[in-house]
């Protein structure tokens, strides 16, 4: 079983803070990253699909980016709101199976 | 458009009885998915369907049974439930392969007890 790491785990910002976090995945064989926002009682929801090295995504104020040579992916939420709290899932595509391996998540808090 | 919907969203089995999880879809969607999520681990996927008709393993197949006669409609069967089954399933569908753009639709869970 091939692992997805995600961090940190949680964190709480103010209401205007820029942040970020980390997902780390396998670099060999690379097909796909997802990246999901689950509020809760919600179910996830797709922010990003990436596929090419370098690959840089923006949706709103949320964007990501993409190096699979060294099996690390970033989102960033500029500007925080507390409509953003909920917890961010990654998930890549590698080897024959072609299905998603999902990380624990990063899961925020922003107080306002 | 419901999107994905599953039923029922709540249910307490006693170990070794048996239930279905539907769960239906009405994007016209070729792939759909079961996963589990439990406290403290990432999603992972028990069976999924790549058209009607197929299905196939996904990474904890065991003590699941899944079928897709309809290409809408996606049923996770526990044959004689046990409490290691107890957990939050989801089902998802999406369009487009997975590793080819196709992003994932999910819908709100279903909560099962085994007790």
């Amino acid at each position: 079983i091939l692992n997805v790491e995600q961090s940190p785990q949680s964190l709480h910002v103010q209401e205007g803070d820029s942040t970020n976090f980390t997902c780390s995945f396998p670099s060999s064989n690379f097909y796909a990253l997802h990246w999901y926002r689950w509020e809760t009682a919600k179910s996830p929801e797709a922010l990003f699909v990436m596929t090419l090295n370098g690959d840089e995504k923006k949706k709103g104020r949320i964007s990501a980016t993409l190096n699979t040579k060294e099996g690390y992916s970033y989102l960033y939420i500029k500007g925080s709101q507390p409509e953003d709290s909920a917890t961010y899932l990654c998930a890549f595509i590698t080897g024959s199976a072609r299905q998603l391996t999902f990380g624990s998540g990063t899961q925020l808090t922003v107080l306002p | 458009n419901a999107g994905v919907t599953q039923t029922p969203k709540f249910r307490v089995l006693k170990t070794g009885q048996s239930m279905t999880l539907l769960c239906a879809q009405d994007m016209n969607h070729e792939y759909m998915y079961w996963y589990r999520q439990d406290p403290g681990m990432g999603l992972r996927l028990i069976h999924y369907s790549v058209g009607e008709g197929t299905t196939a393993k996904g990474e904890v197949p065991d003590g699941y049974n899944v079928s897709r006669l309809k290409k809408q409609n996606f049923l996770l069967g526990l044959e004689s439930a046990a409490p290691s089954q107890t957990s939050v399933y989801f089902c998802a569908s999406s369009y487009y392969p997975l590793a080819e753009d196709g992003e994932l639709f999910f819908g709100e869970g279903s909560r099962l007890t085994v007790l």
